[in-house]
């Protein structure tokens, strides 16, 4: 199975800090078909995850654009550009471009 | 609006069997996989497996092949999960999603 290793585990930040999370896999997360499929997601306490970004860099709908993907092959990072509080949680990384689907062990975001 | 219903919360013995529901609504039942996660508490996301609506065509991560079965009602837009064979290791909160769109969850505990 695909692992994909999250740092930092724990964040800790101020309100209007930036702040970046990387995700790294132990193979290329490059389809044969083009595509990458790495997504984020943030889970707030008592919540469901909430998917934030798609395919490495593609904002889901309702998704503030102070988040943002980047990455390819194997090394993919979350940015966020200045942190507010409703952003408090776990951020995980997922890939479903090897089955089966596999997720990080997640990072979780505090107030400084 | 997209909503993923998820039934309520069980306790059930050690060494039974519980079935789950998931019913969706505000999309094509069977346009999208329905993937079904696991989350221990306080611990991060397992992918179990996830199954084609439209053909009951399923895949199963390894560690899932004999515990959790997959099924769909196209007539209900209805997506089941049913775990077998209950320890103590299945207690944990189980949600239902397509990917962009997640179920509530649901809290099954095991208990004698």
């Amino acid at each position: 199975d695909v692992v994909l290793t999250q740092t930092p585990p724990t964040l800790s930040a101020t309100i209007g800090q930036s702040v970046s999370i990387s995700c790294r896999s132990s193979q290329s997360l490059l389809h044969s078909n083009g595509n990458t499929y790495l997504n984020w997601l943030l889970q707030r306490p008592g919540q469901p995850p909430q998917l934030l970004i798609y395919l490495v860099s593609r904002l889901e709908s309702g998704v503030p654009n102070r988040f943002s993907g980047s990455g390819s092959g194997t090394d993919f990072t979350l940015k966020i550009s200045g942190v507010e509080a409703e952003d408090l949680g776990v951020y995980y990384c997922v890939q479903s471009t090897h089955a089966p689907n596999t997720f990080g062990a997640g990072t979780k975001l505090e107030l400084k | 609006e997209v909503l993923l219903q998820q039934s309520g919360a069980e306790l059930v013995r050690p060494g039974s069997s519980v079935k789950i529901s998931c019913k969706a609504s505000g999309y094509t039942f069977t346009d999208y996989y329905m993937h079904w996660v696991k989350q221990r508490p306080e611990q991060g996301l397992v992918w179990i497996g996830r199954i084609n609506p439209a053909n009951g065509n399923t895949v199963y991560a390894e560690k899932f092949k004999s515990k959790a079965t997959l099924t769909a009602d196209k007539s209900s837009n209805t997506a089941y999960m049913q775990l077998s064979s209950l320890t103590s290791e299945d207690t944990a909160t189980y949600f239902c999603t397509t990917g962009p769109y997640w179920g509530q969850g649901v809290m099954v505990t095991v208990s004698s």
